[in-house]
């Protein structure tokens, strides 16, 4: 597996404002997410982290709004800028660990950012 | 557009008994497939992976794979109350993105 961390782990914020999030990895991956998990549904992915390149974002979700960061393998950042009510919600990076052996790739979540918004 | 279909629940199992959990998935090029478990304010965490046709053991939890029907399933054998959560099926293709059902809450009652 890995060992995953983010910050803030929770925080409340006044509309039109901007929170950057963290996330931090034990060990150099290829792959990062960031997913969104609004109450109550299930985790859609925003977009995929690339080191060295833009961030591929999701049909929906775009730069401009979700900021993303990748400077090198094993930290990543994701912004929710001009945040409005409707950004409440759960952010959650995740990475993904090849699989060996003819094993699938597979991918671990962080512990996710709780987000309300004001 | 991938879809992955889960029954939301709740579904009450009594201690001990088999909790089956399924899954459908639309797209049929699909070829690797997930259970999450979620606790109430916790992230998903992955317990079983599975992506040939056939079933899968580990412990208590078996992941089941019917790919010429779309369907798959989780059994958990002698259910505890800890293994009330909600349980995620993800699905995904050969280039990573993962497509989430919306869970099913298991309730395991002592």
């Amino acid at each position: 597996s890995a060992v995953i961390s983010q910050k803030p782990s929770r925080d409340i914020c006044q509309r039109g404002t901007s929170l950057t999030i963290q996330c931090q990895v034990d060990s150099q991956v290829t792959m990062m997410f960031w997913y969104r998990q609004q109450p109550g549904q299930s985790l859609t992915l925003i977009a995929t982290a690339n080191q060295g390149s833009e961030a591929t974002y999701e049909s929906g979700f775009v730069i401009d709004k979700f900021p993303i960061s990748r400077p090198n393998l094993t930290f990543s950042t994701l912004t929710v800028s001009n945040m409005s009510p409707e950004d409440s919600s759960i952010y959650l990076c995740s990475v993904e660990r090849r699989g060996l052996g003819g094993q699938a790739d597979t991918q671990y979540f962080g512990p996710g950012t709780r987000l309300t918004v004001l | 557009q991938k879809e992955v279909e889960q029954n939301s629940g709740p579904l009450s199992v009594p201690e001990g008994a088999i909790a089956s959990l399924n899954c459908t998935y639309s797209d049929r090029v699909s070829q690797s497939f997930f259970w999450y478990r979620q606790y109430s304010g916790k992230s998903p965490e992955l317990i079983m992976s599975i992506y040939s046709n056939g079933d899968k053991e580990d412990g208590r939890f078996t992941a089941q794979l019917n790919k010429a029907s779309q369907y798959v399933s989780l059994l958990i054998r002698d259910s505890q109350p800890s293994d009330s959560a909600t349980y995620l099926c993800a699905v995904t293709l050969s280039y990573s993105t993962l497509t989430f059902g919306k869970g099913t809450m298991l309730l395991v009652s002592p």
